[in-house]
């Protein structure tokens, strides 16, 4: 089955810095990875996914890399605020069946 | 739009027992995972439905797992007998294309 690793598990940025986190997954038929976000005690919540036939992808502070070939995608935080502190996860999936997550991020914004 | 409805929210129950937990999704939604979220870890695919089928089982502990979906929306997910490894957060999720929107889960405690 799929197997996704994904680095750091934890991260602590300045506020204003940006935050970058690696996920690599082993099955070339997985086409759709998504990106989610965990506060303590709550649901995940879906902050930006990318498809396999698309590179990059942005949304405002937030954007995705996928590389197909390394079989690696990386999640991109911009001006990093306090309230970005979570736990993060990547996934991957083949076209929305067998979700695979990763162990999880968790990043802490200082002010 | 109404999310995905989970009950109870939490659950104390002592090992051997059983206990089972519902889900209600997203209204037009045909796709029902439910995932195990030990704590410190990512979500880890129990079962997937399509409708009222079952698509993916194969991380299912079907020795003392259950799950149905009978009309091809609710969906039902029973321990029996638990154990003590099974304290985690039992969280279910919807989805119409491959976006899934999780619910707030429960929380299971065995002692």
């Amino acid at each position: 089955g799929e197997n996704v690793e994904q680095h750091p598990s934890t991260l602590s940025v300045q506020e204003g810095d940006s935050a970058v986190i690696k996920c690599t997954y082993s099955d070339s038929a997985s086409n759709y990875f998504p990106w989610y976000k965990q506060e303590l005690g709550k649901r995940p919540q879906l902050i930006i996914d990318i498809r396999s036939n698309v590179g990059e992808k942005k949304d405002q502070r937030i954007a995705v890399t996928l590389n197909k070939t390394a079989k690696h995608f990386s999640l991109h935080i911009t001006e990093t605020q306090p309230e970005d502190s979570a736990v993060y996860f990547c996934a991957a999936s083949r076209a929305g069946n067998q979700f695979y997550f990763g162990t999880g991020t968790s990043l802490t914004v200082i002010p | 739009e109404a999310g995905v409805a989970q009950s109870p929210r939490y659950k104390i129950i002592e090992k051997r027992q059983s206990v089972a937990f519902w889900c209600n999704p997203i209204s037009g939604h045909a796709t029902l995972y439910w995932y195990q979220q030990i704590l410190g870890q990512g979500p880890k695919l129990l079962i997937q439905f399509q409708n009222n089928g079952v698509v993916d089982d194969s991380q299912l502990p079907k020795d003392r797992f259950s799950a149905e979906r009978l009309k091809g929306v609710d969906s039902t997910l029973k321990i029996q007998p638990a154990k003590l490894e099974d304290s985690a957060v039992y969280l279910c999720a919807s989805s119409l294309a491959a976006e899934q929107y999780f619910g707030p889960g429960t929380r299971l405690t065995v002692t």
